[in-house]
C-alpha cells in the first residue's frame, strides 16, 4: 500500500515563530489533505491540496504532485496552533485517506 | 449545520459486552467513514458507504465487528463481544464526492471506548 511519511515527528517552537512541516508519498495520488487534531482530539480540515498551492491565514500548503511531496507552513505561530498535523492521501478517488503519522506540534509562550 | 454528530462520547464497558456506536453525518454528504485511533497504529480506516451502501470494510479488524447505514443520516458500528484491545477513540466523517476542490472532509468528535 501507500507509505506516508511526515516529518519532524516532534517540534517545539516560541510563539511568534515560523514553521514547516514535511509529508512525503511513495505514490502518485489524487486527493492529498492536512488535518489539525487539537488537544482535545478534534480533527480540523485545513486544506484539501492534491496540488499547486494554498493559503488560510497564517497557514499555506504547498503540493509537489511529480515528486510526491507536500508542506505546510505555518507562520508567526500561535499556542491555539498546537496539536498533531496529519497529511492523509487517497489513490481510488473515492476519499478514501489514508493518514501519516502525524507531527506533533507544541507552541510555548 | 451541527457538523458529523457522534455518541456517545464516551463509552466504558466490560470485555464480552455488546457495544454500539453511532454517528449522523452532515446532511447532504453521500460518504461515511469509520475510522479507530490508537497510539500504536495512529488513525485507521475501518470501513467506508457511499449512499449508504459499504463499499470497503477492509480495515475492520474481525467478524466481532460490523458496520451498518440504514439510512442516509444515520450509522453504526457495533463490537460483538467488545475485547480490551478494542480500547480506542473511534471516528466517524463524511464527505461529499464528485466535485472537484474541498471535499467538505468533516470528522465528528470522536467516541472514547474503553474496555475493562
Amino acid at each position: 500500500g501507500i507509505q506516508v511519511e511526515q516529518s519532524p515527528p516532534d517540534l517545539i517552537l516560541q510563539e511568534g515563530a515560523n514553521s514547516t512541516l514535511r509529508c512525503n508519498f511513495s505514490d502518485s495520488v489524487n486527493n492529498l489533505q492536512w488535518f489539525h487534531q487539537n488537544p482535545w482530539g478534534q480533527l480540523i480540515n485545513l486544506f484539501y491540496i492534491p496540488s499547486g498551492t494554498k493559503q488560510n491565514g497564517r497557514l499555506s500548503a504547498t503540493t509537489v504532485a511529480t515528486e510526491r511531496y507536500s508542506l505546510l507552513y505555518i507562520s508567526s505561530s500561535q499556542t491555539t496552533d498546537s496539536g498533531v498535523y496529519f497529511c492523509a492521501v487517497d489513490r481510488t478517488g473515492a476519499n478514501n485517506l489514508f493518514f501519516g503519522t502525524g507531527t506533533r506540534l507544541t507552541v510555548i509562550p | 449545520d451541527a457538523g458529523v454528530i457522534q455518541s456517545p462520547r464516551h463509552e466504558v464497558t466490560e470485555m464480552g459486552q455488546e457495544v454500539t456506536l453511532r454517528c449522523k453525518p452532515i446532511s447532504g454528504h453521500d460518504y461515511l467513514f469509520w475510522y479507530r485511533q490508537t497510539m500504536m497504529r495512529g488513525l485507521e480506516l475501518l470501513i467506508y458507504f457511499n449512499n449508504n451502501v459499504p463499499i470497503d470494510d477492509s480495515g475492520m479488524p474481525e467478524d466481532r465487528f460490523s458496520a451498518k447505514m440504514p439510512n442516509a443520516s444515520f450509522s453504526t458500528l457495533k463490537i460483538q463481544p467488545s475485547e480490551p484491545r478494542d480500547s480506542a477513540v473511534y471516528f466517524c466523517a463524511s464527505s461529499l464526492a464528485g466535485q472537484r476542490g474541498d471535499y467538505g472532509y468533516t470528522f465528528g468528535s470522536g467516541t472514547r471506548l474503553t474496555v475493562v
